[in-house]
């Protein structure tokens, strides 16, 4: 059974710009969260969706947001990017939501850089 | 609130040694998840334990060995006879229902190095 798949796998952008990373989970895997993981702050949640809809969010500012398509797979936008956003973004998939009743499966990231 | 809590920063350990890394957790709810995941330098967390509230029964897995104690929140991980494949930086983490659905929070990670 494949993995959870995220891609790019590393991504350089400038302040400013915008970026859109890709996450494909487990096959039958309805439930997929965001990460950000930085050597200050360590592994943080992002966000949660479920049947294409966002039921859980962590603390972070309204240009992070994310998406999910009816396949599960699920997209994540960084709007007007500043370098502390630089960090690596992992994807996790699970069978139901939230990952509490279920194992969350994690993908190998994106790597971010904003210069 | 919830809180994992990983005090050792970095361990060093010569190869064949046995290493236990710890974890303590808080929270205020009977049921919960907890989790162990390894990350080794190539970035992607691997899974390698749940256990829930109710099931302090320990667990071994060949070499891995985990140790849930409730009386003191505690749930440690053990690596016997370690091998420099064991490098990485290990995650405990714990699952909570919340407003009826589950909040995950991770502790800040332990980063193990075998020295062969």
């Amino acid at each position: 059974k494949a993995g959870v798949t995220q891609t790019p796998r590393y991504l350089i952008k400038t302040r400013g710009q915008q970026v859109t990373l890709s996450c494909s989970p487990i096959s039958g895997h309805r439930s997929v969260s965001w990460y950000q993981q930085t050597p200050g702050q360590g592994l943080q949640f992002l966000f949660e969706y479920f049947s294409e809809t966002q039921r859980n969010k962590g603390n972070f500012p309204g240009r992070f947001s994310g998406r999910q398509f009816s396949n599960s797979r699920s997209e994540m936008n960084v709007s007007t990017l500043e370098l502390g956003d630089s960090a690596l973004y992992l994807c996790a998939s699970s069978r139901v939501l939230g990952g509490g009743t279920d194992t969350q499966y994690f993908g190998p990231g994106t790597r971010l850089t904003v210069l | 609130a919830q809180k994992v809590t990983q005090a050792q920063t970095e361990i060093s350990v010569v190869e064949k040694e046995d290493v236990t890394l710890d974890c303590v957790y808080e929270t205020r709810d009977t049921t919960y998840y907890l989790f162990w995941y390894k990350q080794p330098p190539s970035g992607e967390l691997v899974f390698l334990i749940r256990r829930n509230s109710f099931d302090e029964q320990n667990e071994i897995s060949g070499r891995y060995s985990w140790n849930f104690q409730k009386s003191t929140s505690s749930f440690n991980f053990t690596i016997t006879a370690s091998q420099v494949v064991d490098s990485a930086v290990y995650f405990c983490a714990l699952s909570r229902p919340s407003g009826g659905y589950q909040k995950v929070t991770f502790g800040t990670g332990t980063k193990l190095q075998v020295i062969p």
